[in-house]
C-alpha cells in the first residue's frame, strides 16, 4: 500500500549528538518535504526537495540538512543536536508539476526531545 | 508577505451547532487555499482546496477575494468534527509553489 513513513516516531537524545530523522514514501511522488512544528504552533517548511540530488532550505531557518539519493528516501539530519531542536518533525511529499497546486501527504511526524 | 492567519486557537460547539473556522491570508497573486485536518491520534490529511468547490464531510469553503478570507463552514457539526484544522496558502513566489500554513484551530465538539 502507498504509504509515507517517518523512523523513529519517538526520538530523546542527549545534548551534542548527531541524529538523523528518516522518511521514506511508497507514493511514487518527486516532491517531498520536511516540517517543523511547536506545540501549538504552524507548521514551519525547513526543507523540500524536488527529486533525486535536489534540495533546498524552506521558509523557516534551520539547522538541519537533508540529502536525496533516491527518490522515495529523504531523511534530515542534525550534526549537533540541541535543546532548541526539540520539535515535531513532519515528512510529506507530494506529485510535482499538478496544474492546481500540491496536496501533500504527510507521514505520522516524529517527536524529538534533546535533553 | 505571504501570510495566513486563525483566528481562534480554540471553538468549541454543540452537536448539532453550526460551526465556522475563519481564515484570512495576505497574498499579492492570485490565491489557492486549502484546509488540511488532523484528527486524534492521525495524520495531517487534506480536506478540502478552493478550486474544488466541493463539499467533504459536509464541509465547504468560500474563497473572497475582497475580505481575504477562506472560512470553513459546517451547518451541522458533528462529536467526529473534533478535530485541528490548518488553513494553507499555496506560495509561488520565492519557495516555489509550497504551502503556508496558519496556527490552526482545534475544534471541540460536545455532545
Amino acid at each position: 500500500e502507498a504509504d509515507i513513513y517517518q523512523t523513529p516516531r519517538y526520538l530523546v537524545i542527549g545534548t551534542g549528538k548527531k541524529i538523523t530523522l528518516e522518511c521514506s514514501q511508497t507514493m511514487g511522488h518527486d516532491k517531498m518535504y520536511w516540517y517543523q512544528q511547536d506545540p501549538g504552533m504552524e507548521l514551519h517548511l525547513i526543507h523540500y526537495s524536488y527529486g533525486v540530488n535536489s534540495t533546498e532550505k524552506g521558509d523557516l531557518s534551520s539547522e538541519s540538512t537533508v540529502s536525496r539519493i533516491r527518490t522515495e528516501h529523504f531523511p534530515l539530519t542534525l550534526e549537533s543536536a540541541r535543546p532548541s531542536h526539540t520539535s515535531q518533525y513532519l515528512c510529506a511529499s507530494s506529485e510535482y508539476g499538478r496544474r492546481w497546486g500540491d496536496e501533500q501527504y504527510f507521514g505520522p511526524g516524529t517527536r524529538l526531545t534533546v535533553t | 508577505a505571504q501570510r495566513v492567519t486563525q483566528p481562534e486557537k480554540l471553538l468549541s460547539v454543540f452537536k448539532g451547532a453550526p460551526v465556522e473556522l475563519k481564515c484570512n491570508y495576505s497574498y499579492s497573486g492570485s490565491p489557492e487555499l486549502f484546509w488540511y485536518v488532523q484528527y486524534s491520534r492521525q495524520r495531517l490529511q487534506l480536506l478540502l482546496r478552493h478550486i474544488s468547490r466541493e463539499s467533504i464531510k459536509g464541509f465547504t469553503a468560500d474563497l473572497n477575494k475582497g475580505e481575504t478570507s477562506f472560512h470553513l463552514k459546517k451547518p451541522f457539526a458533528q462529536e467526529e468534527d473534533s478535530a485541528m484544522y490548518y488553513c494553507a496558502l499555496m506560495n509561488y513566489g520565492g519557495s516555489q509553489g509550497n504551502l503556508i500554513f496558519g496556527k490552526g484551530t482545534k475544534l471541540s465538539v460536545k455532545p
